[in-house]
């Protein structure tokens, strides 16, 4: 139980195109998803959280408009990432929480999506 | 600076030995979770630590939380090479799971 994919698992975009990843929880729901990005030998750094049905919150200094969330439902969470640039070329991890253990329980991760922009 | 950080950055052993790691923390946490993430991979759930517990453990993995010096240790007994990966600690600041901060992680490598 408690599976959470992603799609795609890889995505190689030129430099302007906005790219889309899905996040979906296979056997729960989830009220609340997370999005993380990764450096090459780094940690996770949290994104934003995406609640269903309200606008996602964002850490500082992540460009709200830049990445788009979206949380149309209780198992689909999407980011897109727009007009992609060299640098946002990473791996996206995202990570949901069983809306039946709202309290400080484990996330569940996905297996991430590399992006690579040229 | 980052919630939590882990110590060492790099760890490298002989399989079958005894693997420890540290993670050390700044403010008040509800709880500590350890994760596991293989080389280009996502995060595999290990093991959960409540702020009121002091040890935890899972077929052989042992987790301590020493809340009195915003520390906690993973230690791996009888390694195998299939440990190979990054260790991760995470840190939850509150009741509801939102203020989740993870360190910069051990890459740990076990040689057969």
């Amino acid at each position: 139980g408690a599976v959470v994919s992603q799609h795609p698992s890889r995505v190689i975009c030129k430099s302007g195109t906005s790219v889309k990843i899905e996040c979906r929880s296979l056997d729960f729901q989830a009220t609340t998803m997370f999005w993380y990005r990764q450096f090459p030998k780094q940690s996770l750094m949290l994104m934003a959280t995406s609640n269903e049905g309200s606008k996602a919150t964002y850490e500082q200094g992540v460009e709200k408009d830049k990445f788009l969330i979206n949380h149309a439902s209780l198992t689909l969470s999407t980011l897109t990432v727009t007009s992609a640039h060299p640098e946002d070329s990473s791996f996206y991890i995202c990570s949901a929480r069983d809306r039946r253990w709202p309290q400080g329980h484990e996330q569940y991760f996905g297996p991430g999506t590399r992006l690579t922009v040229t | 600076s980052q919630q939590g950080e882990e110590d060492p950055q790099a760890l490298s052993i002989q399989e079958g030995e005894n693997a420890t790691m540290n993670c050390s923390y700044k403010t008040s946490i509800n709880n500590l979770q350890w994760y596991r993430q293989n080389s280009g991979r996502g995060l595999v759930h290990l093991i959960l630590i409540r702020s009121n517990e002091r040890e935890k453990h899972s077929g052989r993995l042992r987790v301590t939380l020493d809340t009195s010096k915003k520390s906690s240790s993973l230690l791996i007994t009888a390694s195998r090479a299939a440990d190979t990966a990054s260790y991760f600690c995470a840190t939850v600041l509150d009741n509801y799971g939102q203020n989740f901060v993870f360190g910069p992680g051990t890459r740990l490598s076990v040689l057969p």
